[in-house]
C-alpha cells in the first residue's frame, strides 16, 4: 500500500536559517514524489518532482529535495529561508507503476519563518 | 498561463440544501481529481475520473455525494441533502497521465 508520513505538524525557523521539512513514503513499486506548497485561501502549487535521476531535485522558489532511497525519504530543504515561505507544505507518493494516477499526500507541513 | 478553475469560490448554505461545486480543468488534461480539506482530517481524495469515466470514488459518501463529468471541460461535485459537517474547501485538480496534479483555488463551503 502506499502512503505518506510528515512527521512534523509544525516547523519553526528563523529568516536566513535553512530549513528542513520530513517526508518518509511507503509504495509497493517505484516512487514518484511530490511536494506541493499552500499558502492561505490558496490551492496546492506544485513545488518539485522526482521521477528518476539525480537524487537532488531543484524546484520553485529556491527549494530543493533530496530523494533516498534506502531511508525512503524526501526531505524538502532551502538553503536560506524567507518570512514568504510560511505555508503548509505537502509531500505525495505515487506510484510509478500505478496506471490510476493517484497520489497519496502526507497531512502536511506548517512552516513558520521568523523575521 | 493555464489553470484549473472553480466556481462557486464561496457558498454558504443551510443543512438540508442541494450544493453544486464545479470545475473547468486545465484544457487537454484528462484526469481530474476532487479533494476535501479539512483542519481535522486534512486533505482527502473524494473522487477522481480519467477520460470522463469515473476510476474511483471510494472516498465520497455516497449516500449525498455525486461526482459527473458531463464533458472533458466540466466536473461537477454535488451534494443533497448537505449537512454542516460538509463545511470544508473543496479542491479539483488535473493532470496528464504521468504529470503533477494541478489544483484549483477551491470552493469554501459552509453549511450551517
Amino acid at each position: 500500500a502506499q502512503s505518506v508520513a510528515q512527521p512534523e505538524d509544525q516547523v519553526n525557523v528563523a529568516e536566513g536559517n535553512p530549513l528542513t521539512v520530513k517526508c518518509t513514503y511507503s509504495v509497493s513499486g517505484n516512487p514518484y514524489l511530490f511536494w506541493y506548497v499552500q499558502y492561505p485561501n490558496r490551492g496546492l502549487q506544485f513545488l518539485l518532482k522526482y521521477i528518476t535521476g539525480d537524487n537532488l531535485v531543484k524546484g520553485s522558489y529556491g527549494f530543493e529535495a533530496e530523494f533516498n532511497k534506502s531511508q525512503t525519504s524526501f526531505h524538502l530543504k532551502k538553503p536560506s529561508a524567507l518570512v514568504s515561505d510560511s505555508a503548509l507544505y505537502f509531500c505525495a507518493v505515487r506510484d510509478l507503476n500505478d496506471n490510476f494516477n493517484k497520489f497519496y499526500f502526507g497531512s502536511g507541513t506548517k512552516l513558520n519563518v521568523k523575521p | 498561463d493555464a489553470r484549473v478553475t472553480q466556481t462557486p469560490r464561496h457558498k454558504v448554505t443551510e443543512m438540508g440544501q442541494e450544493v453544486t461545486m464545479r470545475c473547468q480543468p486545465i484544457l487537454g488534461h484528462n484526469t481530474v481529481f476532487w479533494y476535501r480539506q479539512t483542519m481535522m482530517q486534512g486533505l482527502e481524495l473524494l473522487a477522481y475520473f480519467r477520460n470522463r469515466a469515473p476510476l474511483d470514488d471510494s472516498g465520497m459518501p455516497k449516500d449525498r455525494f455525486s461526482a459527473e463529468m458531463p464533458d472533458a471541460t466540466l466536473a461537477t461535485l454535488k451534494i443533497q441533502p448537505s449537512e454542516p459537517r460538509d463545511s470544508a474547501v473543496y479542491f479539483c485538480a488535473s493532470q496528464t497521465p504521468g504529470s503533477e496534479q494541478y489544483f484549483g483555488p477551491g470552493t469554501r463551503l459552509t453549511v450551517t
